[in-house]
């Protein structure tokens, strides 16, 4: 299984909702992390979780909670969001060190519309 | 903090050869990877170069040199299907992070 699975692939929540993105691997990779992506812009980094413990977080605001509850999972809980927080958010995994291969396995998104 | 730089458009046509172009700066270097992305789907992984040189893989190459920390990726015999985005990222710091590049929009002409 090389699938890196996100639900909800669609999501619309008003600014007051409180809503959590999933993603799931089954690879046995070590690290995952959260992109960020705007129609036209690079994915941007937002977090990164290494052996289950956040490792990486790029000054992202605090109504994107982060959550890791074992090795195949990751969350993204969102509270309070913006208009501007609308975006593609990406979930990717890698194997960690010396197994890494430089790539990341994606999956396919989660689109994300606060209204 | 790190920049890539990237051309923003290329054209080209069918059967061509395109090089698309990445320049960067960085801290932590570890290597270069190249992803292609389509209109509302996820980046894919094309290639990966540690070391410098030439890295091959079908229709893709990708070429490194650290010294000049320059990149590129070079795709022969275009097709329709290679009408994409292609970013470069950086992994950094024993690959604890990846950056990618502004991106660049390849369009393939008949």
């Amino acid at each position: 299984d090389t699938e890196v699975t996100q639900t909800p692939k669609h999501l619309v929540m008003g600014m007051t909702n409180k809503k959590s993105l999933k993603c799931e691997q089954h690879m046995g990779h070590r690290a995952m992390y959260w992109y960020k992506q705007k129609a036209k812009k690079p994915p941007e980094l937002m977090f990164v979780y290494s052996y289950e413990k956040l490792s990486i977080n790029e000054s992202v605001p605090s109504r994107f909670s982060p959550e890791c509850p074992n090795s195949s999972l990751l969350n993204l809980h969102l509270h309070a969001l913006q208009p501007e927080d609308s975006a593609l958010y990406l979930c990717a995994s890698s194997p960690t060190g010396g197994g890494n291969t430089g790539e990341l396995f994606f999956g396919e998104g989660s689109r994300l519309t606060v209204l | 903090g790190q920049s890539l730089e990237q051309p923003s458009e290329v054209t080209a046509v069918e059967g061509a050869i395109v090089q698309i172009n990445c320049t960067y700066q960085t801290s932590g270097f570890y290597g270069l990877s190249w992803y292609q992305q389509h209109d509302g789907g996820a980046p894919t992984f094309l290639s990966y170069n540690a070391l410098d040189g030439l890295e091959e893989t079908g229709r893709f190459s990708s070429f490194l040199s650290r010294s000049d920390s320059y990149g590129y990726l070079l795709l022969q015999e275009l097709q329709m299907k290679d009408s994409a985005s292609y970013f470069c990222a950086v992994a950094l710091y024993n690959f604890n992070k990846f950056y990618f590049g502004s991106g660049t929009k390849l369009n393939v002409k008949p």
